[in-house]
């Protein structure tokens, strides 16, 4: 079975760019989460949705960051204009909400690099 | 709010040695607590979980068991291997559902 596919695998781009990562959830699961991590911060949650609508965007850093989730198979994570500090390694992950089991199914990561 | 402490790395110990990561956390109400390992170049898989006070998670060698009174979930391993080196995360999730809440990582290097 395909896992949660994220593209591109790697970005780099220089500072004021416009940059969107993807991400395809395994096929059934109703929950995605954005997820970044550097080395000073660690792992943050930046925004979850349940069926499509998103439901905690709590962690966005700032309105440069916007995701939409048009269809249960799709997501998108936008950063425009992007900034240096936005270097990380940015995850997908998916679940199926109603187990509530916590386990998480994470695609293999964007690293991002903005010059 | 959640919130989840884990030791600082990176701790390096030789194969066969004996592993134990600390955790602790800070949580309203009963979560549930896991254990995530990301090997190199990879994304978090989850490694063990436990989902009530007493429970014992275990999974390929590893184990930690959910002390409410401690509030503590701490990971061990009796005999590391090589093949063990990744950073581990602590988590819990609270009342909404699969939302966890993770520690800072704890980057383990096994040598021969």
């Amino acid at each position: 079975d395909a896992g949660v596919i994220q593209s591109p695998r790697h970005e780099v781009t220089e500072m004021g760019q416009e940059v969107t990562l993807r991400c395809k959830p395994i096929s059934g699961h109703n929950s995605l989460f954005w997820y970044r991590q550097t080395m000073m911060r660690g792992l943050e949650l930046l925004i979850y949705f349940n069926n499509n609508v998103p439901i905690d965007d709590s962690g966005m850093p700032e309105d440069r960051f916007s995701a939409k989730m048009p269809n249960a198979s799709f997501s998108t994570l936008k950063i425009q204009p992007s900034e240096p500090r936005d270097s990380a390694v940015y995850f997908c992950a998916s679940s199926l909400a109603a187990r509530n089991t916590g386990e998480l199914f994470f695609g293999e990561g964007s690293r991002l690099t903005v010059l | 709010g959640n919130s989840v402490t884990q030791m600082e790395g990176p701790v390096t110990l030789s194969e066969e040695a004996f592993l134990t990561i600390n955790c602790t956390y800070t949580a309203t109400g009963y979560p549930s607590l896991f254990w995530y390992v990301q090997y190199p170049g990879e994304g978090l898989q989850l490694l063990l979980k436990a989902t009530k006070a007493d429970d014992k998670g275990s999974n390929k060698g590893f184990e930690a068991t959910y002390r409410k009174e401690t509030t503590s979930f701490h990971l061990e391993k009796g005999s590391v291997q090589v093949s063990d080196s990744a950073v581990y995360f602590c988590a819990l999730s609270g009342a909404a559902g699969n939302k966890l809440t993770f520690g800072g990582g704890t980057r383990v290097l096994v040598k021969p």
